[in-house]
């Protein structure tokens, strides 16, 4: 089954406790990205991908790290976690570029940093 | 970065009734998407819009991408309690792609 998948699903942290979330995509996509979705803010992107070893900001980017050494994995770093990073996390993958049309989300992993 | 203008931010129906949601841009967007979200689940794609001017149903749904290309909106017909959730429309152009905050639908049998 094509899918994104995203772990842990749920998390609470504390302030300054290092973290990963995964992300794993099984369609061979080239283009994978991390949103993160706030009440009254929809998603907004934090990192992209367009292939393995290009990463760039999207329009959050503060306080997060990614890397892609391979095709199928995008892990999203929080270094040193903040209660402002509490938030609903997506992780989401294309076939090439960012396309709307084809970009398939994973379930989501809800952080809460206390 | 700019996030587009959803509205309503919420709605709450009788099963039967007809729905309405719109975005607005002050920017020109090349495609307009509606997606869906569950609770617990990421979004998914409905309907995506490539043409100004352009109406594309999917079953009770229908979406319309604005003249001026800086708008859309989405109707749902004869609402049921599965279409209870929060929908969110997104604009896209190249690279850029961005959401409206989303609106949530609840809809009471």
């Amino acid at each position: 089954e094509a899918q994104v998948t995203q772990n842990p699903r749920y998390l609470i942290t504390v302030t300054g406790k290092k973290l990963t979330v995964t992300c794993s995509q099984n369609m061979n996509h080239e283009y994978m990205s991390w949103y993160r979705q706030d009440p009254g803010l929809g998603l907004r992107q934090i990192y992209y991908s367009m292939n393995v070893e290009v990463t760039d900001k999207g329009d959050v980017p503060e306080g997060y790290k990614v890397s892609r050494k391979e095709k199928r994995n995008f892990p999203l770093i929080l270094e040193s976690p903040s209660p402002n990073q509490t938030s609903l996390y997506f992780c989401a993958s294309s076939l090439s570029e960012v396309r709307g049309d084809e970009q398939f989300f994973g379930p989501g992993t809800r952080l809460t940093v206390l | 970065g700019q996030q587009l203008n959803q509205s309503p931010q919420s709605m709450f129906i009788q099963e039967g009734e007809d729905v309405s949601m719109n975005c607005t841009s002050s920017s020109i967007f090349n495609t307009w998407l509606w997606y869906k979200q569950d609770p617990g689940e990421g979004p998914v794609l409905l309907i995506a819009l490539y043409k100004a001017g352009e109406l594309t149903s999917n079953g009770r749904l229908t979406a319309q991408f604005g003249i001026t290309r800086k708008d859309s909106f989405l109707n749902i017909s004869a609402s049921i309690p599965s279409d209870v959730g929060i929908y969110f429309c997104a604009g896209q152009t190249n690279n850029d792609m961005r959401f409206g905050a989303g609106t949530r639908l609840t809809v009471k049998p």
